[in-house]
Order: structure tokens, then sequence, then C-alpha cells
């Protein structure tokens, strides 16, 4: 089954530190750019991250950058996210999302498959 | 670069339901569209304007010209209440990134 999952959520303080997690599987990690996008509670889809297949073109949203790190393993199937200096606005489920197009390089197009996403909570 | 959509659209069980991305010159990006469910993860439903990826039905169609892309859903059904979101690939000189629309919910009724 092609699916992604996320792990790594949960409650932190203002100002501390979280690693997300992506675990891909039924199929070939390494062939697709993959992102990261969040939703507030209750509120729209934000995307916040990008990370092309070898990882030698990132892309961050003004919102994240400075504070936010994304990156991959091919060989673990795997993406993560750092997320430092954690705001009460960071507040959201965070889905990890596969690009579709694998023909256009260094950018993302659009997004074929999400995982089921995994709820931060930033709050004291 | 900002996509805009109407918070909320109604429509009839059987009639035609349109929604509407609005953006500058959105005509010259391509644009897709996604559906979510309540408690559910987005799912793609029209991709680079006007295709649908593989087991969506063909009730859904868009259209993309000038400064609007169109999600138009024939013979709605109380299964397509949801929320629609429009998205794009925008990129200038300073400034790159995936955008989204604010998001249409979509009633039948």
């Amino acid at each position: 089954e092609v699916r992604l999952v996320e792990s790594g959520g949960g409650l932190v303080q203002p100002g501390g530190s979280l690693r997300l997690s992506c675990g891909a599987s039924g199929f070939t990690f390494s062939t697709y750019s993959m992102n990261w996008v969040r939703q507030s509670p209750g509120k729209g889809l934000e995307w916040i991250s990008y990370v092309s297949l070898t990882s030698d073109a990132i892309f961050y949203a003004d919102s994240v950058r400075g504070r936010f790190t994304v990156s991959r393993d091919n060989p673990r199937n795997s993406m993560y996210l750092h997320m430092s200096a954690l705001r009460p606005e960071d507040t959201a489920v965070y889905y990890c999302v596969r690009d579709r197009n694998t023909l256009i390089r260094g950018r993302s197009t659009d997004f074929d498959l999400w995982g089921q996403g995994t709820l931060v909570i930033v709050s004291s | 670069y900002v996509l805009t959509q109407a918070p909320s659209v109604s429509v009839a069980p059987g009639q035609t339901a349109t929604i509407t991305c609005g953006g500058d010159k959105i005509g010259s990006y391509n644009v897709h569209w996604y559906q979510q469910k309540t408690g559910q993860a987005p799912l793609q439903v029209v991709f680079d304007d006007r295709h649908r990826p593989s087991g969506i039905p063909d009730r859904f169609s868009g259209l993309n010209s000038g400064n609007t892309a169109t999600l138009t859903i024939s013979r709605a059904e109380v299964e397509d209440e949801a929320d629609y979101y429009c998205q794009i690939w925008y990129s200038n000189h300073s400034h790159a990134g995936v955008v989204f629309g604010g998001g249409t919910t979509l009633t039948v009724l």
C-alpha cells in the first residue's frame, strides 16, 4: 500500500523544539520530491517546506524560515522537519505530502499523496 | 501572491456547483484543486488546471483563464460536501513557494 505516516507531534512549550518524522512505504521514495503542509485548527492549508529528491533544492514559507529545517534520508525512506523557537501560532496538524510530478525538478508542483497528519500543540 | 476563494458555496443535490479561485494572471499558472472532508487529509481532485487523478469522477472538472480558475462539480452529491482548496507554485525574483487559496466550504442541500 502506498502511504505516508507522520509521527513526532505533541505538546511543546513556546520557544521549544520538536522533530517530526515522515515514513514512506509502497513507492520509491527517492524518486519523489516531498513537502510539509500544516493546518491550524479550523483554518486552511498552509505550505511549509519543500525538499527535492536529493535535497539540493529546499524552500520554506516565510512564516517558518530560519526556525524550521527540512531534511530527508532516502535509504530510510524518511523525511524530517526539525522545528525550533516554536510559537503558539505554529499549533497545527502537520501533513507529509508527496509531489505528483516526477519530471519537474527543483520546485514543487502539486500533491498526490498525503499522510494522515500529526498534531503539534505549542502552549505553556 | 494571493489566491482568493469565496468562503462558502451552496448547491442543491443534482445541480452544478462552481467554485472559483482568483489571482493576478492566474491563467499563466498551473492550478490544482483539493477536496478535504471533515477530519480527513486533503485529496487531489484536479491537477494542471483540468486533469483528474485516477479515481476522481468525471463530475469534477477544471478551467483556468485570465484572473480566475474554476472547479465545477456537476450533478452534485451529498458526498461532495467538503472544503475545496486551489493551489499553485509561485516564484518571482525574491520569493518562491506553494500558495493555497483560503478554501471554500461546499454545502449540498
